[in-house]
């Protein structure tokens, strides 16, 4: 079974721009997270979808945004990049996401803002 | 956004030796708990996870225990090896199903 896949896997952007990661869990994962990693301040919740709603929702300002399709594959927005948006984004997928249910990740996409 | 610290603990044994990773979680309801691994360049990997209603389960080279009374979760990894070396996160689940990782701790395996 293919792991989650997560495309690109390098951006950079400069400020201003907005930027559109996207994020495809293993087959028949219907929910997907999104997380920010950054040196000061680790791994950090973005949000949660499932079934093409999200479920669950991080304490980031509303230029994070994200979407889900029919097919579970999920996308992740930042809309006027600031320097400090520089991180890697992490997307993990699960069968349901509820419970004791093991998240498995993909290999990130790191942006870098100028 | 939510996230616990901002050090990154470091932790370094010889190569043989069986390594102790801690970890202080937040919520004293949270119930579920996990452990990843992290190698350079590479998303978080699933390692070992517990319910709340046990306080030690046991995998291949690693235990994990669990003491809720002081909310604290240790990794135990036997015999550590080099392909060991990566930082180790701890993580908990919310009742809102929501995870949130600890700050992590960097573990280097001297040959």
């Amino acid at each position: 079974k293919a792991g989650v896949t997560q495309t690109p896997r390098y951006l950079i952007k400069t400020r201003g721009q907005q930027v559109t990661l996207s994020c495809s869990p293993i087959s028949g994962h219907r929910s997907v997270s999104w997380y920010q990693q950054t040196p000061g301040q680790g791994l950090q919740f973005l949000f949660e979808y499932f079934s093409e709603t999200q479920r669950n929702k991080g304490n980031f300002p509303g230029r994070f945004s994200g979407r889900q399709f029919s097919n579970s594959r999920s996308e992740m927005n930042v809309s006027t990049l600031e320097l400090g948006d520089s991180a890697l984004y992490l997307c993990a997928s699960s069968l349901l996401g509820q419970g004791k249910e093991t998240q498995y990740f993909g290999p990130g996409t790191r942006l870098l803002v100028l | 956004g939510e996230s616990v610290g901002l050090h990154l603990p470091t932790l370094s044994v010889q190569e043989g030796d069986n390594s102790i990773i801690n970890c202080a979680y937040s919520n004293s309801a949270s119930d579920y708990f996990i452990w990843y691994k992290q190698e350079s360049g590479k998303g978080p990997q699933f390692i070992i996870d517990i319910r709340s209603n046990m306080d030690k389960r046991q995998g291949q080279r690693v235990t994990v225990l669990l003491n809720k009374t002081v909310k604290h979760l240790s990794l135990q990894i036997a015999a550590t090896q080099p392909g060991d070396s990566a930082v180790y996160f701890c993580a908990e689940k919310t009742s809102y199903d929501k995870v949130i990782f600890g700050p992590g701790t960097s573990l280097s395996v001297i040959p």
